[in-house]
């Protein structure tokens, strides 16, 4: 199961900041927060990623909480191409030494005019 | 160039065939995967490879055979397909394991459509 909680779907009006945020209450002290999205019919695409400073780069800006347990994606000016499901994932220990990324259902941003 | 290749786009084919999907990675990687994202739209790991090492089955069935020639290629063949086998199926590869710390780069995905 994936260890993150995100609403189901948002709404965003063209030009304006969209903010997603994400629970990962369990997560651990040394486990990254990854964002990646998915446009239809097309691969994921990696967004940003966080340990526990604020991130930013040209996509989005990651906001963590000081005690980690959610975070928020910030698109600052949303566009009509930014309609796409917005993944939050935190990866899971497999037992044997390693991890996998676990994509849950995510969130499905509609960006409108 | 496209960074992560994926061939077919498209396979559409009759149960009990057997089918193989392609995938090409030009990054220099040395881990690759591949995910199905069913119709329900959940995307899960099938394989992982690192340096063409076997890392992650996940409780796959054994008609799903990935092969891994090199570091940039990581193969799928599909024995006797069903129906349930019908998806979209991603590669992807990353620079270190388990996506590293610089994230994945999934392709395009493979539509397969199993009649």
């Amino acid at each position: 199961d994936a260890k993150t909680t995100q609403p189901t779907s948002m709404d965003c009006a063209e030009g304006r900041a969209a903010n997603l945020p994400c629970n990962h209450s369990t997560i651990s002290g040394n486990e990254y927060v990854y964002w990646y999205r998915q446009i239809h019919s097309q691969g994921p695409q990696y967004i940003i990623h966080g340990l526990k400073n604020n991130e930013t780069n040209e996509m989005a800006s990651l906001i963590i909480t000081e005690d980690r347990k959610s975070s928020t994606l910030i698109l600052p000016h949303a566009t009509l191409r930014d309609t796409a499901v917005y993944y939050c994932i935190v990866r899971v220990a497999t037992g044997t030494g390693g991890f996998k990324t676990i994509f849950g259902a995510g969130t499905r941003l509609f960006v409108k005019a | 160039d496209t960074a992560v290749s994926q061939t077919p786009k498209y396979l559409v084919t009759q149960m009990g065939n057997d089918k193989s999907i392609k995938c090409e990675q030009n990054l220099g990687h040395d881990t690759m995967y591949w995910y199905k994202q069913d119709s329900k739209k959940f995307l899960k790991i099938m394989f992982s490879y690192n340096n063409k090492e076997l890392i992650i089955n996940e409780t796959v069935p054994n008609r799903f055979s990935p092969k891994s020639p090199d570091k940039a290629h990581l193969n799928l063949h599909i024995n006797s397909l069903e129906l349930g086998d019908s998806a979209v199926y991603f590669c992807a590869s990353s620079q270190g394991l388990w996506g590293g710390n610089y994230g994945y780069t999934f392709g395009s995905g493979t539509r397969l459509t199993v009649v």
